[in-house]
């Protein structure tokens, strides 16, 4: 299994702000995801980020409102830019088992409010 | 299109009741299938998934779900829920490395 911190856990912030989540993994993973859960809906995936390739973007998320890094192995940050109040969501960072069947690990999640 | 559906929004159940929770799915195909639960204020924790092999699958917490290939059907049971299986629970299913999850379902379990 794999323990996944993320930060900042909750945040509230101005429109037409960025805000960068952090995500750091206890071990070395190949694929890591952010997904996004708006109140009272599921998880919907916003991209893969693989260490040394661009992420790469599920439809209808684009990388100049959700840029993400990923330096390594067990680093990555999503950051959310100009933020509305339609962005106000849970936003979550999960990880492969890296054991080639997906079995996916996610952080507590970060808890975006926009004003 | 690739989807999961989750019949129950909102299931109250007095403690010592018995929980079935649907979860339909369309995928084409191989999947894995996956049920992950939320308790409030906590992470998403994984109960118990399917990937091969024998369809009725045992997680934790005495929890239990039945893949049903023609059905396209992976129901979640637990034959007697607790006040502390209170959370919100997905269904998921996978191909390769995407997951597509349900809408959730929100259990709460009266003492």
């Amino acid at each position: 299994s794999a323990v996944i911190s993320q930060k900042p856990s909750r945040d509230i912030c101005q429109r037409g702000t960025s805000l960068t989540i952090q995500c750091q993994v206890d071990s070395q993973v190949t694929m890591m995801f952010w997904y996004r859960q708006q109140p009272g809906q599921s998880l919907t995936l916003i991209a893969t980020a693989n260490q040394g390739s661009e992420a790469t973007y599920e439809s209808g998320f684009v990388i100049d409102k959700f840029p993400i890094s990923r330096p390594n192995l067990t680093f990555s940050t999503l950051t959310v830019s100009n933020m509305s109040p339609e962005d106000s969501s849970i936003y979550l960072c999960s990880v492969e088992d890296g054991q080639g069947r997906v079995e996916a690990f996610f952080g507590q999640g970060t808890r975006l409010t926009v004003v | 299109a690739q989807s999961v559906s989750q019949h129950n929004h909102h299931v109250i159940l007095s403690e010592a009741a018995s929980l079935e929770l649907g979860c339909n799915y369309s995928y084409g195909g191989t999947v894995n299938l996956f049920w992950y639960v939320q308790y409030p204020g906590q992470h998403l924790q994984l109960l118990l998934k399917y990937f091969s092999g024998d369809p009725l699958v045992k997680g934790i917490k005495g929890f239990e779900a039945e893949f049903i290939k023609s059905k396209f059907s992976f129901n979640l049971r637990k034959p007697s829920v607790q006040w502390s299986d209170t959370a919100e629970y997905f269904c998921a299913v996978s191909g390769t490395y995407k997951y597509i999850f349900g809408t959730g379902t929100r259990l709460k379990v009266l003492a």
